[in-house]
């Protein structure tokens, strides 16, 4: 069966810091694989998704960028956090056929 | 992007009442997935239900795409509902996992 991996589960970090998440997808290939950001209050909003190896669109402007080395890893990263950052990231997959699956989430602080 | 209502936003249950959430949205859509988040933030897969009806014990949900809303019913309800449930769609010709998500229902049962 299919799982989903994220880590790490929490973190904080200072103000112009670096950032980088991973997510990992075991049990399938080719997967489709989203970058999803809830912020204080309660909706999802899609950061950036990514079709294949090295294919990646953005779904708003931001001071994130995200990357795909291999077919079931996916990075979310910046090179300088900002308190606005702040959040609950949560990686996602999907198939063509399937319906979407989420990992665990990291919550992510920026003091 | 779609536009997705749901309501009500807060609800509040007497353990074993039964209960109706609602999900409008504003364009046709070929996904339409029903979540329940944990108070660990984990978003847990209810249903994938573009059109028809699906049950799962105490849990059932119908979709009329032609009318652009579906509708989650929770009967029996257990102080282990307790927690915010989303609905979130994705526009028809898009990958399926862009989904746009609602604010949530958050759903508190007493004992």
């Amino acid at each position: 069966s299919q799982t989903i991996h994220q880590w790490p589960a929490t973190l904080v970090q200072p103000v112009g810091s670096p950032l980088s998440l991973e997510c990992t997808v075991e049990g399938t290939s080719n997967p489709n694989l989203y970058w999803y950001r809830q912020a204080a209050g309660r909706g999802l909003q899609l950061l950036f998704y990514s079709v294949g190896i090295g294919q990646i669109s953005s779904e708003v402007p931001q001071n994130l960028s995200a990357s795909r080395p291999q077919d079931r890893q996916f990075i979310l990263s910046s090179k300088k956090l900002l308190l606005s950052d702040s959040g609950f990231y949560l990686c996602a997959w999907t198939r063509m056929d399937t319906e979407a699956f989420f990992g665990q989430g990291t919550r992510l602080t920026v003091v | 992007g779609i536009q997705v209502e749901q309501s009500p936003p807060d609800l509040i249950l007497q353990e074993g009442a039964n209960s109706t959430l609602r999900c409008n949205f504003s364009d046709s859509v070929n996904n339409l997935q029903w979540f329940h988040q944990n108070p660990w933030g984990q978003l847990i897969n209810l249903f994938y239900i573009p059109s028809g009806t699906k049950q799962n014990g105490r849990l059932s949900a119908t979709t009329v795409a032609t009318e652009r809303y579906s509708l989650l019913y929770i009967s029996s309800s257990q102080t282990t509902d307790s927690g915010v449930y989303f609905c979130a769609v994705a526009h028809r010709g898009s990958t399926l996992g862009r989904l746009y998500f609602g604010r949530g229902t958050q759903l508190t049962v007493w004992p």
